[in-house]
């Protein structure tokens, strides 16, 4: 069964701090993405990656960092915190072309 | 460029009555499309999605939606609402050629079902 895991479900941080949100897939896949979801607003693309060690900006990259140092994990990075980036935070990963997207759990941020 | 509108936030229908969860999207180039539903506190999991085959596409759950070319829509139907549709909804559009297939999301559509 296809799996995508997130490394928190819910997490509280405070303002200025580094935060790392994982994901892992276990599918093979080359793509792999990094949403956050805000009420009213749908899934807005932060980061995507489609190799080991290459990614790319998506619509909202500002304040987030990514990195892909292994095919099956994404991390997404908040270099200092903010309180705006409180979000539920959604990955994705995804193989042949024109395929879906496999999504994981979430993970709930607050920043406080 | 791609993108995806939603019509209403918020649908609310009678168990048993008909769900019709309304997608338009625009695309410069044949699109493929999606339907997702997120329970609450889940992530999103995939119901149907269209690649150029039939324009009827049966998914899971008894969802199901229609290309329309024309009208550039791609609508989500049920015959008969269960409580347990309640859920928030999303049409998504994808876009290939880049470095990766990416998906455009609409704002999303959450169904209430009234007992």
């Amino acid at each position: 069964d296809v799996k995508v895991t997130q490394s928190s479900r819910y997490l509280v941080k405070r303002t200025g701090e580094k935060v790392f949100l994982e994901c892992v897939q276990d599918m093979d896949h080359e793509n792999m993405f990094w949403y956050r979801q805000d009420p009213g607003l749908g899934l807005r693309l932060i980061y995507f990656s489609y190799d080991v060690k290459m990614k790319e900006k998506g619509d909202i990259p500002e304040g987030y960092s990514v990195s892909r140092e292994k095919k099956e994990r994404f991390s997404l990075i908040l270099e200092s915190a903010s309180t705006n980036q409180t979000s539920m935070y959604l990955c994705a990963s995804s193989g042949p072309p024109r395929g879906e997207q496999y999504f994981g759990p979430g993970t709930r941020l607050t920043v406080t | 460029a791609q993108s995806v509108t939603q019509l209403g936030s918020h649908v609310s229908v009678s168990e048993g009555a008909l769900v019709l969860l309304r997608c338009n999207y625009s695309s410069s180039v044949p699109p493929y499309l999606f339907w997702y539903v997120q329970y609450p506190n889940q992530g999103l999991q995939l119901l149907l999605k269209y690649t150029s085959a039939a324009t009827l596409v049966k998914g899971i759950n008894g969802f199901e939606a229609e290309f329309k070319k024309s009208e550039t829509s791609f609508h989500l139907t049920k015959p008969s609402a269960h409580m347990s549709d309640a859920a928030e909804y999303f049409c998504a559009v994808g876009h290939s050629g880049g470095v990766a297939d990416g998906l455009t999301f609409g704002k999303g559509t959450h169904l209430i079902i009234q007992p």
